[in-house]
């Protein structure tokens, strides 16, 4: 069974620093891409980052290039999003996805999310 | 990139059809046969329903059907039932290699 566990949301100020994890299982982590997909409350998906298989290739959205980063450890089965210059409208349930192949592709298996609030 | 424009809110009454129409560009829906649709229940995770514009995932009821004309793509709910009270987003790939979500669309089953 396919298992995408977030952890690492929490309270942060504004212009601070947070890495989410997403931990999988049930599938062969390194043959399939991994996303992060965001949820601010009240509000639609918004799609972040992708990382292929390998990790060789990713990819962003413009409201988070240059300030998140997107990483995976193939060995640990864990997928990574670094925050830097965090800012109020940050805030949201970050879910992380796995896609349907080992490039950037629709997700089929979402974890439950991890919450990040950026307030002072 | 802007979001691909969904209607806010639909409904019907059980045993109807809906659709759901996903406008987008000749940069994204139009640009490829990469378009899905999610659904999400209160609380819960997004559930992949329809990829590649209409390839039914496993498991997902034959009532969800997915097609697309040129920039604008719809999932179409036959039978409405209770249980399809959900909100729905379409996502598409574009040209510059990242995916873009709809606004999401409320689905009332009166």
């Amino acid at each position: 069974e396919v298992q995408l566990l977030e952890s690492g949301g929490y309270l942060v100020q504004p212009g601070g620093s947070l890495r989410l994890s997403c931990a999988a299982s049930g599938f062969t982590f390194s043959n399939y891409a991994m996303s992060w997909v965001r949820q601010a409350p009240g509000k639609g998906l918004e799609w972040l980052s992708a990382i292929s298989g390998g990790g060789d290739s990713t990819h962003y959205a413009d409201s988070v290039k240059g300030r998140f980063t997107i990483s995976r450890d193939n060995s640990e089965n864990t997928l990574y999003l670094q925050m830097n210059s965090l800012r109020a409208e940050d805030t949201a349930v970050y879910y992380c996805a796995k896609g349907l192949y080992k490039w950037n592709s629709q997700n089929d298996y979402w974890g439950q999310g991890t919450l990040v609030t950026v307030s002072s | 990139q802007s979001a691909l424009t969904q209607p806010a809110s639909v409904s019907g009454s059980p045993g109807q059809s809906i659709t759901i129409s996903c406008s987008g560009t000749s940069s994204d829906v139009g640009a490829n046969n990469y378009v899905c649709w999610y659904q999400q229940h209160p609380g819960k995770a997004p559930k992949l329903m329809i990829d590649d514009v209409s390839n039914r995932r496993s498991g997902v009821s034959n009532r969800f059907s997915g097609s697309k004309s040129g920039n604008t793509a719809s999932l179409t709910i036959s039978g409405l039932q209770a249980e399809d009270e959900a909100d729905y987003y379409c996502s598409s790939y574009t040209t510059n290699n990242i995916w873009v979500f709809g606004g999401g669309t409320k689905l009332t089953v009166l």
